[in-house]
């Protein structure tokens, strides 16, 4: 059964720093996504990772993965308030082996953004 | 281009009723996936619909069930409905589910209380 990890799943930090959320998962996908979700709205795509060592970036959020780790990262550079949001990532269930689950969330990573 | 449409936006029911949500995918989108979202267990894949058959199903029992009609809309039902049934369902469209690019888009779900 494919299970996937985020930590941590709180996060507090200033503007201006930067930190990295983590994205562990236990079987082999080749297919991983992160999503932000703001209070009471839907689920906004951010990014699909493919392949190994595949990086995307898109303004302050770079994301990674790594499939023979089985991890994926978020890193957000120079924080800023409106980042302020709940990310998840998702692994494609239906890609692993004998799986039947179309996508396989994170428990999510409340981050807050501080002045 | 329309989003994707979900009805109603809030539903209250009582024990034991049945209810059905509905989802309008992106024109175009021939893939539907349905996905429970609860603050302890976060969020589950129900199933998947893809021309109108059932493409994937997760781990929820039969009072739980969909279809999907030819112009790709999706219906769900859960029937004899149970306290901890209260969630935000949520469903998302992409255009085949399998496309290797391919990115999920969410709707902004039905929240459903069980009273």
């Amino acid at each position: 059964e494919l299970k996937v990890e985020q930590n941590p799943l709180f996060l507090s930090m200033q503007e201006g720093k930067n930190y990295t959320i983590y994205c562990n998962y236990s079987t082999t996908s080749d297919r991983l996504y992160w999503y932000r979700q703001d209070p009471g709205k839907s689920l906004e795509s951010l990014f699909v990772l493919l392949s190994n060592g595949a990086v995307k970036q898109e303004g302050r959020l770079m994301a990674s993965l790594d499939t023979k780790a089985r991890l994926s990262t978020l890193h957000i550079t120079a924080a800023v308030h409106d980042l302020s949001a709940t990310y998840f990532c998702a692994v494609d269930g239906s890609l692993t082996q004998g799986g039947s689950e179309k996508l396989v969330f994170g428990k999510g990573t409340k981050l807050t953004v501080n002045p | 281009k329309a989003g994707v449409t979900q009805t109603p936006r809030y539903l209250i029911k009582t024990r034991g009723q049945q209810v059905t949500l509905s989802c309008s995918p992106i024109s175009g989108h021939r893939s539907v996936s349905w996905y429970q979202q609860t603050p302890g267990q976060g969020l589950q894949f129900l199933f998947e619909y893809f021309s109108e058959t059932q493409r994937n199903k997760g781990n929820f029992p039969g009072r739980f069930s969909g279809r999907q009609f030819s112009n790709s809309r999706s219906e769900m039902n859960v029937s004899t409905l149970e306290l901890g049934d209260s969630a935000l369902y949520l469903c998302a469209s992409s255009l085949t589910g399998t496309g290797i690019y391919e990115k999920l888009f969410f709707g902004s779900g039905t929240q459903l209380s069980v009273l």
